[in-house]
């Protein structure tokens, strides 16, 4: 049962431009949205991350949109660079102690000089 | 500043021989994760832990073991392995204070 469905799984964008990559969950328990950036042969590192009690958050060309009552969140890099290639996952943590997180099945991002 | 750590980073193993993942923090984090990642399932948590001593499932945790003695090690044992274990395993950490998980480099297993 896949509880964090992602799309595009692959997206190809032209540098300047704006990659967006969307994100929906079905368990209303959660309550914690992280993105990962993963480069090839490393782990996902931490992108940005928000809580369901703000739409938006945005850090450098980074933005995270929030929409509780669909569901739905979304990743928007701004101006994008060569740099940001890399495979993004979304995720999302429930309430309380246990902390695990569900993932998305990734996106591969390319952004072509 | 090692962080989190995994060993081995490769390993080639064959059906039906147990191996063992290692898994290795200096935060003295509370909680550590054992995922796998295959193509197309981005990653799927197999195991997980709190405390020491104290281990739980996850989506996947058929055909593992765990165990965490020590806060800063989590090892990862495949008791007899096949090849559908064939997969790349992350170890992660996080603290109390914050929800972050940290991931550790990864180990690429292959089950021949």
């Amino acid at each position: 049962q896949q509880q964090v469905k992602q799309s595009p799984q692959s997206l190809i964008v032209q540098k300047g431009g704006i990659s967006i990559i969307n994100c929906a969950y079905e368990n209303t328990a959660f309550d914690y949205f992280p993105w990962y950036q993963q480069f090839p042969g490393k782990g996902p590192a931490l992108l940005i991350a928000i809580r369901p009690d703000v739409s938006e958050k945005k850090e450098g060309r980074f933005t995270i949109s929030f929409n509780k009552s669909a569901k739905q969140f979304s990743l928007h890099i701004m101006d994008s660079q060569p740099g940001d290639s890399a495979t993004y996952f979304c995720a999302a943590s429930p309430s309380g102690s246990a902390r695990q997180l569900t993932f998305g099945s990734g996106t591969q991002l390319t952004v072509l000089p | 500043d090692a962080g989190i750590t995994q060993s081995p980073r490769y390993k080639i193993t064959e059906t039906g021989r147990q191996v063992t993942l290692m898994c290795h923090q200096t935060w003295s984090h509370s909680y550590m994760f054992w995922y796998r990642q295959d193509l197309g399932h981005g990653l799927r948590l197999i195991y997980y832990s709190a405390a020491a001593d104290i281990t739980d499932k996850g989506e996947v945790p058929d055909g593992y073991v765990v165990s965490r003695s020590k806060t800063e090690n989590f090892p990862l044992t495949l008791e007899s392995a096949t090849r559908s274990q064939t997969s790349v395993y992350f170890c992660a950490s996080s603290g109390l204070a914050g929800r972050e998980q940290y991931f550790g480099p990864g180990t690429r297993l292959t089950v021949t």
